[in-house]
């Protein structure tokens, strides 16, 4: 039973391109989390969602990002016109349900602006 | 302000020598709480998790926490640790069972022969 998997891995963008990353959670869970972990910082919420649902997204920055989780495919947390500030690691987690238990982390994407 | 501290950035341990991280957290009522760990460049792996009931929780790789409602305290602990264990660990909080986790700053464990 594969984990979740997030790719890719590491990311590297110039000033002013977009960066997609993606999140396939594990096989049964329908509930997707985004978190950003910044240099000497820890883990900060981004974004909560369910299929085709955003349920909570009072951690995104207002401009430039973008969360969505399709009826079909990974979810994608994007991010338009990258900034150094946006440098960091982003990791998706899943859970089977919001109130069920734990949740259960990718890998992270390292995210590095020139 | 509703918060997660761990007191303890940075701790050194021997090999073999018992461990304890401290996790405080400052909600209205007892949220739902977990350790993850995180190894140098990987994502979080789950050590356990507390929802209700037995206020002592096992978890993988020989972990343990325990609850104490009265100190609003989730410490973990290890009574035996091992070189593979170095790591840095988070508490985290789950305030409203939301899935919505607010972590701790996180503690840097190095283990020394």
């Amino acid at each position: 039973n594969a984990g979740v998997m997030q790719n890719p891995r590491h990311l590297v963008r110039r000033r002013g391109q977009e960066a997609r990353l993606r999140c396939s959670p594990m096989k049964g869970h329908s509930h997707v989390y985004w978190y950003r972990q910044l240099p000497e910082e820890g883990l900060k919420f981004m974004v909560y969602l369910q299929k085709e649902n955003i349920i909570d997204e009072s951690g995104m920055p207002k401009e430039r990002f973008s969360a969505e989780f399709p009826k079909e495919g990974p979810s994608i947390l994007r991010i338009q016109q990258v900034v150094r500030g946006d440098s960091a690691a982003y990791f998706c987690a899943s859970s089977p349900g919001s109130s069920v238990g734990a949740q259960y982390f990718g890998p992270g994407t390292r995210l590095l602006v020139l | 302000a509703q918060s997660v501290t761990q007191p303890d950035i940075h701790i050194t341990v021997s090999e073999g020598a018992s461990l304890e991280l401290r996790c405080n957290y400052s909600y209205g009522a007892t949220p739902y709480l977990f350790w993850y760990v995180q190894s140098p460049g990987q994502g979080l792996q789950l050590l356990l998790k507390y929802f209700s009931g037995d206020t002592l929780v096992q978890g993988i790789k020989g972990f343990e926490a325990e609850f104490k409602r009265s100190q609003s305290s989730f410490n973990l602990r290890k009574p035996s640790v091992h070189w593979s264990d170095a790591a840095e660990y988070f508490c985290a909080v789950d305030p409203d069972s939301w899935g919505k986790l607010q972590f701790g700053a996180g503690t840097q464990v190095v283990v020394t022969p």
